[in-house]
């Protein structure tokens, strides 16, 4: 069956530095890929997202990078701030229509001053 | 910039009561979307409301769900009679039709409770 998981629950980082969040996904179908912050008490945030015919997107501060011959996503965080402090979800979808998003467990990144 | 609102904030309800949960999409957005998440859990799909009909659901979307869209802006999930393990965080989600990719866009939530 799909599932999208995540490989580390928490992840320590001292501010300053790079963040690297990573994630599974089995379902071969999946051709967009969503990465998600969730602060406590709020909803998911879009970060940033992917097609799967691109192997490599950027956002202000964030890089997602796609690895399809081993299903494998990732988020960068450049220069790690409190502020980014969250859980993060990656999530996976087939385009196009209705579809639903299919969310991983999460990762829970916190940030050391 | 735009974004999906959702009331209320926070329920309380007994068990076998009916519960409604509002949102107002995106003005734009033409799909829509209901998610929850147990506390500590992922974010689980619901239900997908396209064109005045739901065009997907889950095995958690059982009969004691329903929603709908009563007007332009507005769009509910309605749990009828409530059960103890439906305590959860409640998130609505939209997306447009075309022309902003595929991202779907939550509201903040409804914790609701069922005592």
């Amino acid at each position: 069956g799909e599932s999208v998981g995540l490989h580390l629950p928490t992840l320590s980082v001292q501010e300053g530095d790079n963040s690297i969040i990573n994630c599974a996904y089995s379902n071969s179908a999946s051709d967009y890929f969503i990465w998600y912050k969730q602060e406590s008490g709020k909803g998911p945030q879009f970060i940033i997202d992917i097609r799967s015919n691109m192997d490599k997107r950027q956002g202000q501060r964030v890089t997602v990078l796609l690895n399809k011959t081993v299903k494998h996503l990732s988020l960068q965080i450049a220069a790690t701030q409190p502020g980014d402090s969250a859980v993060y979800f990656c999530a996976e979808n087939i385009s196009g229509g209705y579809q639903k998003v299919t969310f991983g467990t999460g990762t829970k990144l916190q940030v050391i001053p | 910039e735009p974004e999906v609102t959702q009331t209320p904030s926070h329920q309380v309800t007994q068990m076998g009561q009916e519960v409604i949960l509002r949102c107002v999409p995106i003005s734009n957005h033409l799909y829509f979307y209901w998610y929850r998440q147990i506390l500590g859990q992922k974010v689980e799909f619901l239900v997908s409301f396209y064109n005045n009909e739901i065009s997907e659901k889950s095995e958690i979307f059982d009969d004691q769900f329903s929603v709908e869209r009563p007007d332009g802006s507005n769009f509910t999930l309605k749990i009828r009679s409530t059960k103890l393990e439906d305590s959860a965080m409640y998130f609505c989600a939209s997306r447009a039709l075309t022309g902003m990719g595929e991202t779907q866009y939550f509201g903040p939530g409804t914790r609701l409770l069922v005592l």
